[in-house]
């Protein structure tokens, strides 16, 4: 089983700063990564797929690079909208897991 | 507009069984070419794949669920399904459903997903 880990767990910021979130994968996905926003109440939703691929209606400020076992999620200018928890999601085969989360919270 | 909808008991005993219907609305199950996909989160956790079916029946399960997971898929109902047996407090968690995309031969990524159905397992 691919294990991944992201970091960190918990991060605080404010609106219009430049925030970074990473996942690690225990062995290579190649750029088959995923990335979700969930708001509580809510399912989560796809942002980027293929490591660095936006969805189409998501905002340009999110954007996503990495491969093999390292990934980051990138949000440029943080909006109040984007407060929210963020998952990480590996795809490499037959099989999907899913990091524990980052919570972005208001400092 | 692709749309689901889990359906099924907010409360199951443990030991029992665990059966939950998605319902899929603005596309057909049959003429699709994307997979079916059940995910749980337990309160406060990331989600978990538990599996994924084709129209035609066929399956992926999550290896660490596959001995009490079973997936079905009904295409004359736009619906598909999963059963979990011999639950225990471990399997309380939102259940969702969603579309698992598959393209080139492999499973990729969830969109869109149901709203989710809350699971208790409890005495």
């Amino acid at each position: 089983d691919i294990q991944l880990t992201q970091s960190p767990s918990t991060l605080s910021a404010s609106v219009g700063d430049r925030v970074t979130i990473a996942c690690r994968a225990s062995q290579s996905v190649d750029t088959w990564l995923a990335w979700y926003q969930q708001k509580p109440g809510k399912a989560p939703k796809v942002l980027i797929y293929k490591a660095s691929t936006l969805e189409t209606g998501v905002p340009s400020r999110f954007s996503g690079s990495g491969s093999g076992t390292e990934f980051t999620l990138t949000i440029s200018s943080l909006q109040p909208d984007d407060f929210a928890t963020y998952y990480c999601q590996q795809y490499n085969g037959f099989s999907a897991t899913f990091g524990q989360g980052t919570r972005l919270d208001v400092k | 507009q692709l749309q689901l909808q889990e359906s099924g008991p907010g409360l199951v005993k443990p030991s029992e069984t665990l059966s939950l219907t998605c319902t899929v609305s603005g596309d057909s199950i049959r003429g699709n070419s994307h997979y079916w996909a059940w995910i749980r989160q337990p309160p406060g956790k990331g989600p978990e794949w538990i599996g994924s079916i084709y129209n035609n029946g066929n399956t992926f399960y999550n290896p660490s669920l596959r001995s009490r997971v079973t997936l079905f898929v009904d295409t004359s109902k736009n619906q598909f399904s999963l059963t979990v047996t011999s639950v225990t407090v471990a399997d309380t968690a939102l259940y969702y459903c969603a579309r698992h995309t598959y393209r080139g031969g492999y499973l990729d990524w969830f969109d869109p997903w149901g709203p989710g159905t809350l699971v208790t397992v409890s005495s």
